[in-house]
């Protein structure tokens, strides 16, 4: 059984660029929930994909925005990146059927916006 | 808007020592998570509690919840340095957000350390 997997791990980039990070859920799981953690801080849900559609979102704007494919990995897609988006991204899969179990949460993207 | 939140937020605590960190929140749930992180690494799961009166335990913690009141805590027995790291609760907010969807709000977290 793969566990969560995530790309890349660490990724500079300048204020109003856009950036993709991406996801592989947990063999077996199919729902994805993407995650910000600024430093020192808990994470922050962004939103859930289930079945490829945007299943919930959290206080994010916009320009947030993200997919699921067929085989229920994912992307977070970021336009007009701003300095306060540095962050550490998680991604964590579940199985939408058993809400008994708990979401596992990927090693993280560290993004940094100079 | 779902509230989660945690204390203490620091801990320093001696080997060998008991102590008992607690995380409440502010609307109805019955799922409560614990995770542990530590420093420049992922969340990794401890418990999952699903029902008031749950308790659950692995090893020198403990967790139990508390629907009635909210509440939910995570006794450390006999502390190693091993379990020096950053504790989160986190609640489901299954429906809040507008979609069903099972987002889940962390509290702060509580940075422990043991020291030997």
């Amino acid at each position: 059984e793969t566990g969560v997997t995530q790309s890349p791990t660490h990724l500079i980039k300048t204020r109003g660029q856009q950036v993709t990070l991406r996801c592989s859920s947990q063999s077996g799981h199919n729902t994805v929930s993407w995650y910000q953690q600024a430093l020192g801080q808990g994470p922050q849900f962004i939103f859930q994909y289930y079945r490829e559609e945007e299943n919930g979102r959290g206080n994010f704007p916009p320009r947030f925005s993200g997919l699921q494919f067929p085989n229920y990995s994912s992307e977070l897609n970021v336009n007009a990146l701003e300095l306060d988006d540095s962050a550490l991204y998680l991604c964590a899969s579940s199985l939408r059927t058993r809400p008994q179990e708990t979401q596992y949460f990927g090693p993280g993207t560290r993004l940094l916006v100079l | 808007e779902l509230k989660v939140e945690q204390n203490p937020l620091f801990l320093s605590m001696q080997e060998g020592k008991n102590y008992t960190i607690y995380c409440n929140y502010s609307t109805t749930s019955d799922r409560l998570y614990w995770y542990r992180q530590d420093p420049g690494k992922s969340l990794e799961s401890l418990f999952v509690l699903l029902s008031n009166g749950a308790v659950k335990q692995e090893g020198r913690l403990m967790a139990s919840l508390d629907t009635k009141a909210r509440l939910s805590t995570l006794h450390i027995t006999a502390a190693v340095h091993d379990l020096s790291a950053t504790y989160f609760c986190a609640v489901d907010q299954l429906g809040l957000s507008g979609g069903g969807a099972d987002g889940l709000t962390f509290g702060k977290g509580t940075h422990l350390i043991i020291q030997p």
